[in-house]
């Protein structure tokens, strides 16, 4: 299997923009997730999905930020407008179950810089 | 308010050395606790996962120790390798909030 795979692996843009990340989770898997990591603040949990269904957005900071799942493989994570306080990396990770009692599989990342 | 918090933030130790890493939790009740070895620009990877009635969870040179009475785990890493450089995770399940809690993770820095 290949794995979480999201795109783009790097993302600069200039306050203001619209910025959409993507990710393909493993096939099978049917939550996913997606997190943000900061030196601050480590990795923080956004929102998540199950059979591509939002069940916790709790996570996500304000209206700036939306997430959809449109089928089992494929999710995007939109910002718009962007600020530079989004700069982070964007993770997506997928899980068989819940992530709770079992095993999460992260991508590698976007990583993502606004001006 | 439930929290992991790991030490020491960050660690250099000589290549062939053994190693130990600290994490320190107050969630509870929990069902399960992870580590996860994050490579420089890379996704973590899980390692171990432990339930709350383990004690001991090893993977290679990696070995994981659970003490749920003290609420404490610590990650040891046996003759340490230049790949072991990376920052490592611990990760505990909150059973009342149905959450997932990160640490902030130690960085690891292996010297040749």
């Amino acid at each position: 299997d290949a794995g979480v795979i999201q795109s783009p692996r790097h993302e600069v843009t200039e306050m203001g923009q619209e910025v959409t990340l993507r990710c393909k989770p493993i096939s099978g898997h049917d939550y996913l997730f997606w997190y943000r990591q900061t030196m601050m603040r480590g990795l923080e949990l956004l929102i998540y999905f199950n059979n591509n269904v939002p069940i916790d957005d709790s996570g996500m900071p304000e209206d700036r930020f939306s997430a959809k799942m449109p089928n089992a493989s494929f999710s995007t994570l939109k910002i718009q407008p962007s600020e530079p306080r989004d700069s982070a990396v964007y993770f997506c990770a997928s899980s068989p179950d819940r992530g709770y009692t079992g095993e999460l599989f992260f991508g590698e990342g976007s990583r993502l810089t606004v001006l | 308010k439930n929290q992991v918090e790991q030490s020491p933030q960050s660690l250099i130790i000589l290549e062939g050395k053994n190693c130990t890493l600290q994490c320190n939790y107050t969630v509870s009740p929990f069902s399960n606790l992870r580590w996860y070895k994050q490579d420089t620009g890379r996704g973590p990877v899980s390692l171990t996962i432990m339930t709350f009635s383990e004690n001991t969870k090893s993977n290679g040179r990696y070995t994981a120790t659970l003490d749920a009475d003290t609420k404490q785990s610590s990650l040891h890493i046996t003759a340490s390798q230049l790949s072991d450089s990376a920052s490592y995770i611990c990760v505990v399940s909150d059973d009342r909030d149905d959450k997932i809690i990160f640490g902030k993770g130690t960085r690891l820095h292996i010297l040749p």
